[in-house]
């Protein structure tokens, strides 16, 4: 596809239920970022992949988040428990390899509301 | 830790003229990257403009440009001929050198177009 594709488009569940978030990046980029955007505030870094090195998980909030990629293409973030506080838009980002400060390219995201 | 400072929660700017958002930063590296990004409703982040810090060069996209002043720590984004496609929340953010891949946001600035 010719951008970063996203699914659901919006979630709602129930607290205390466990949810599944779906990112597909732009072909040949090797790394994949997660962020969430919380309502009114700027974006909040929750983890990175890149290649086969091991994940910066450095920005997950509890040890309720949890983030997989397999085969360096597809993504899968999962949260467990869900609490309201997780509530948010849900964005995922790829970008090509390089030295540079390459670029992040977004998907347009995953609303998360929890009940 | 590096943040990201904007301090403009709104603006507005009369259709055709020229507007500026201010964004200050914190680092102590010498060698790293800042970015403008801009989200309109459908919550797609789409990069505005890049500057890398050891370019004295301000760099410009089209009716977009930058002001960076490295030793100020400030990195504010200058639209000309503003159009009403330009309404959105303009963000900016920080990603540090090589190894450091996360970009950290400021809170946004959301811009307002008077036709």
């Amino acid at each position: 596809g010719a951008g970063v594709s996203q699914s659901p488009s919006n979630k709602v569940t129930e607290k205390g239920k466990d949810v599944e978030l779906r990112c597909d990046p732009i072909s040949g980029h090797t790394a994949l970022y997660w962020y969430r955007q919380s309502l009114g505030q700027g974006l909040e870094f929750l983890i990175y992949f890149q290649g086969n090195s091991a994940p910066d998980k450095s920005g997950l909030p509890s040890d309720r988040f949890s983030a997989e990629r397999t085969g360096g293409s597809v993504s899968t973030l999962t949260i467990q428990r869900t609490q309201q506080e997780d509530s948010a838009v849900y964005l995922c980002a790829s970008s090509q390899p390089g030295q540079g400060g390459m670029p992040q390219h977004f998907g347009d995201g995953t609303r998360l509301s929890i009940l | 830790a590096q943040t990201v400072t904007q301090s403009q929660p709104e603006m507005s700017v009369q259709e055709a003229e020229t507007v500026t958002l201010s964004c200050t930063y914190d680092t102590s590296e010498s060698d790293y990257y800042l970015f403008w990004y801009k989200q309109p409703p459908s919550r797609q982040m789409i990069l505005v403009i890049r500057q890398e810090a050891y370019k004295q060069q301000n760099a410009t996209e089209n009716r977009f440009s930058v002001n960076f002043q490295k030793a100020a720590k400030s990195f504010s984004l200058k639209i000309s001929d503003s159009q009403l496609g330009d309404a959105a929340m303009y963000f900016c953010a920080y990603k540090g050198p090589f190894g450091n891949e996360k970009l950290t946001f400021g809170t946004g600035t959301r811009l307002t177009i008077i036709p």
